[in-house]
């Protein structure tokens, strides 16, 4: 069963403009993860936030953790053509086992 | 860099057959996974091992079995493929026990006829 639910679906935005997706999860986490996936490849990690996190930064990316209302964020500021992919959030429910949500795709118009 | 390779890219299967999806990572990671991911529905986990031999049924193993005779390598089988099955599948593998992150191959298009 899917973990984590990501809102919005879809977004296009416009290069240099910050883009913002949401993540929804259902039970507890030992970490939330999220992913990028560029059309037709594998996913790449991103970014770790673990329980006890509030908030994370790594380069354009920010990162925000909410275990009492079980929500992620992930933004990326100043986007560039170059982050046009899909962005995946996915809990990590026990030692080993990531649960997915379905992704939001972002498109960054030139 | 950490290397999750998949032999197949691109797979076109007529109904029935026998589908092996081969994985071969070179990082000594314990662990490895077989995902399924769909339009709509993210990435479905189907099988998962954490040591050689041995194995654990992810949230949707049905039609599916998997080998693990080698640390590095992770083979999914499709015993009798059907039309279903047609998805991308993605390998992946991690450190054991750490919590962190999870390296993954390109993945597998299969199409099945």
């Amino acid at each position: 069963s899917q973990q984590g639910e990501e809102d919005p679906q879809a977004l296009s935005i416009q290069e240099g403009e910050n883009a913002t997706m949401n993540c929804s999860y259902k039970t507890s986490i030992n970490n939330l993860q999220w992913y990028r996936q560029n059309s037709g490849r594998g996913l790449v990690h991103l970014i770790l936030i673990r329980s006890n996190e509030r908030e994370k930064h790594s380069g354009r990316l920010r990162v925000t953790l909410d275990t009492s209302k079980k929500s992620s964020s992930l933004l990326i500021t100043a986007s560039r053509a170059a982050d046009t992919a899909s962005y995946f959030c996915a809990g990590l429910v026990n030692d080993y086992k990531l649960s997915f949500g379905a992704g939001t795709t972002v498109t960054v118009r030139a | 860099d950490v290397k999750v390779t998949q032999s197949s890219r691109y797979l076109v299967k007529r109904t029935g057959e026998k589908v092996f999806l081969e994985c071969v990572q070179d990082m000594d990671h314990e662990n490895m996974f077989w995902y399924r991911q769909d339009p709509g529905l993210g990435l479905r986990l189907i099988y998962f091992s954490y040591d050689v031999k041995m194995k654990e049924k992810g949230d949707i193993p049905e039609g599916y079995s998997v080998s693990r005779e080698k640390k590095e390598r992770f083979s999914l089988i499709l015993e009798s493929a059907s039309t279903n099955q047609t998805s991308m599948y993605l390998c992946a593998s991690s450190i054991q026990n750490s919590g962190n992150t999870i390296y993954f191959g390109e993945g597998s298009w299969l199409t099945v006829v």
